[in-house]
């Protein structure tokens, strides 16, 4: 196993509300990023962590908010939840500087918007 | 145009067959490359990375064409293991190390 671990692992939510969603990164790795995928779909980049700095950010609305902790876990949150925000969340954690891009998933969590 | 494509399927092919996948990507200066598989309703692991000429790994064997701005997967002697969404994955320049991942293409092996 990757080592990186989501929590939590289902959770249903409806229109308006607001979700924190949480992620342990693997020992050792100072990075972590937040994706979204719809079903069917790839995972499309929310952003990117690094060493408690928003390190990059894909296009998604400002309603999806997160940060890092010093210990590199980190929370996504998403307010004013919307229907198509249904989809699973996955974190991955990695290790910037000198590192081959390589991503370790947590198994995600899955967000049922109602 | 999207910068990861991939067809997304399904392929569906019988045990022992040889199988390939495409993934083209737009930014002609990504700096590597990655085949991820994805088994239904679990998360994204690495299978292979890409770089330079190519890789292999026992039947799995990964190829990259800069001029042509495409990565392949071959997968040879198919297993119904090998049943999965195998992702690609495309690091930009700049070493950002925020890959942008394709849609997946959907394999499918049958006794």
């Amino acid at each position: 196993e990757t080592g990186v671990t989501q929590s939590p692992t289902h959770l249903i939510k409806t229109r308006g509300q607001q979700v924190t969603l949480r992620c342990s990164s693997q020992s050792g790795h100072n990075t972590v990023s937040w994706y979204q995928q719809a079903l069917g779909q790839g995972p499309q980049f929310i952003f990117q962590y690094y060493r408690e700095e928003e390190n990059g950010r894909g296009n998604f609305p400002p309603r999806f908010s997160g940060l890092q902790f010093p210990n590199y876990s980190s929370e996504l949150n998403v307010n004013a939840l919307e229907l198509d925000d249904s989809a699973l969340y996955l974190c991955a954690s990695s290790l910037a500087m000198g590192a081959t891009g390589e991503l370790f998933f947590g198994e995600g969590s899955r967000l049922t918007v109602l | 145009r999207k910068e990861v494509e991939q067809d997304p399927g399904p392929f569906n092919v019988p045990e022992g067959a040889t199988v390939a996948f495409n993934c083209t990507y737009s930014n002609s200066a990504s700096q590597s490359f990655f085949w991820y598989r994805q088994d239904c309703r679990k998360e994204p692991k690495l299978l292979m990375s890409v770089y330079s000429s190519g890789n292999e790994d026992g039947r799995f064997t990964a190829q990259l064409n800069r001029a042509s701005q495409y990565i392949s997967l071959l997968i040879r002697d198919s297993k119904l293991s090998d049943s999965a969404t195998y992702l690609c994955a495309v690091n930009p320049p700049g070493g950002s190390y925020i890959p942008t991942f394709g849609r997946g293409t959907s394999l499918i092996v049958h006794p």
